[in-house]
């Protein structure tokens, strides 16, 4: 079966220090892998989404970048934090065809203060 | 202009009532598909339920039926028989064609129900 991983689940950093998240994905192979946040009270905002090892697309700038160095990995990074990259960062899978269901990890809770 | 709207922010609804949560869309493309998502308070996301542009027939899966209205751009959730475990955030979201042949959904901001005993 599939599981998808993500770590830490909390993390606290103060502003202008780098971030680096990661997402593994088990059990499938070339999924389309995507990032979210969530600020507090709000929807979903997705920033990226990878179609394949090394295709990065980016939905809103911002000082966040990803990469996907693996099938089956996805790394959120910030060189410089800000206050406002504080939220809860998702990360999300899906099979590469037409696919309509997205699986999601548990999470990670990003305070920057 | 929003793609996704939830109107309502929060909502609350009696154990064992049905509740209805709202969701429009907006869209050219006439291939498109709408879900829901189900947050609890652990940030969890819970995929509840598909609906594509083309079903002639609205989704159901157990207690969650999308009353899907094609002409109005409706996608609204309907829970029967509400239980506690209910309680939780409530995503809509559309899933578009993108160039390149990928799919990628946008979500609404939400609807919080609590289900009072």
């Amino acid at each position: 079966s599939q599981t998808i991983h993500q770590w830490p689940a909390t993390l606290v950093q103060p502003v202008g220090s780098p971030l680096s998240l990661e997402c593994t994905v088990e059990g499938t192979s070339n999924p389309n892998l995507y990032w979210y946040r969530q600020a507090a009270g709000r929807g979903l905002q997705l920033l990226f989404y990878s179609v394949g090892i090394g295709q990065i697309s980016s939905e809103v700038p911002q000082n966040l970048s990803a990469s996907r160095p693996q099938d089956r990995q996805f790394i959120l990074s910030s060189k410089k934090l800000l206050l406002s990259d504080s939220g809860f960062y998702l990360c999300a899978w899906s099979v590469l065809a037409d696919s309509y269901e997205q699986y999601f990890g548990p999470g990670t809770r990003l305070t920057v203060t | 202009a929003q793609k996704i709207t939830q109107t309502q922010p929060g909502m609350f609804v009696q154990e064992k009532e049905a509740v209805t949560l709202d969701c429009t869309y907006d869209t050219s493309d006439p291939s498109y598909g709408l879900f829901w998502y189900k947050q609890p308070s652990s940030g969890e996301m819970i995929f509840l339920i598909y609906q594509g542009s083309y079903d002639q027939q609205n989704a159901t899966e157990g207690r969650y039926s999308l009353n899907f209205q094609k002409a109005r751009k409706s996608a609204n959730l309907v829970i029967s028989a509400s239980q506690l475990g209910d309680s939780a955030m409530y995503f809509c979201a559309m899933r578009e064609a993108r160039s390149g042949g990928s799919y990628i959904p946008t979500f609404g901001r939400g609807t919080s129900l609590i289900v009072h005993p």
